[in-house]
């Protein structure tokens, strides 16, 4: 079993949907909670970052930490074409390793 | 700023020979790790330099990789007598000392 379990997808949404993406976990030491989008052929960005349960809000993107349930979701408010990407989902204990998930590719049509 | 560069951004080469990836990280950051992204899986982990600590090698796939990053900055990770299962995209990301990490835009590494 992996450490972090997320839906490969592909996810199609229309554009204007609210888009929610789920990864679980086995590992109860995680401590701190990272989503990141992945352009085509481009790295890695960070778009949320959290460390304890609850919610974050930044603009259209909230995360979501549930320790108790070991499930993390990231919720996109108003999803446009350009949100279009593959979203992977990263946690880590400390400042050691981060651990991924397999990413989902999330595809909002105009 | 400045973000983590990579070079070079695409890399075809033959099986059984050596590659070189280099990684320069965003000035100022203690930390510098490697990861590798193989098409349909998730980022796997390969090392981490932390200052002047060793380094945590537990990711890498087998002696044939090595790193190394001198003077604290920039770092190359090295493949020997490559594989055509080496091919993937090798991703650097380097982080501050209380913050997460910030990705380059990694090498496409091809073995033919």
């Amino acid at each position: 079993q992996k450490e972090v379990e997320q839906d490969p997808g592909p996810l199609s949404v229309p554009e204007g949907a609210i888009v929610s993406l789920n990864c679980t976990y086995s590992n109860s030491a995680f401590q701190y909670f990272m989503w990141y989008r992945q352009y085509s052929r481009k790295g890695p960005e960070l778009l949320m970052y959290t460390y304890s349960s609850g919610n974050k809000e930044d603009g259209r993107f909230t995360a979501q930490v549930d320790k108790s349930s070991k499930y993390i979701s990231l919720f996109i408010r108003d999803s446009q074409p350009s949100d279009s990407a593959t979203y992977l989902c990263a946690m880590r204990k400390g400042f050691q390793k981060l651990v991924f998930g397999t990413g989902t590719r999330l595809l909002v049509s105009p | 700023g400045a973000g983590v560069s990579q070079s070079p951004s695409n890399k075809v080469t033959e099986k059984g020979k050596d590659v070189e990836l280099r990684c320069d990280p965003i000035s100022g950051h203690t930390a510098l790790y490697w990861y590798r992204q193989s098409l349909g899986q998730g980022l796997e982990f390969l090392i981490y330099f932390q200052g002047n600590s060793a380094p945590d090698k537990s990711g890498l796939p087998s002696d044939r990789f090595s790193a190394e990053r001198t003077g604290g900055s920039v770092s190359t990770l090295t493949i020997q007598r490559t594989q055509q299962e080496d091919s993937a995209v090798y991703l650097c990301a380097s982080r501050p000392s209380t913050d997460t990490q910030y990705f380059g835009p990694g090498t496409r590494l091809t073995v033919l």
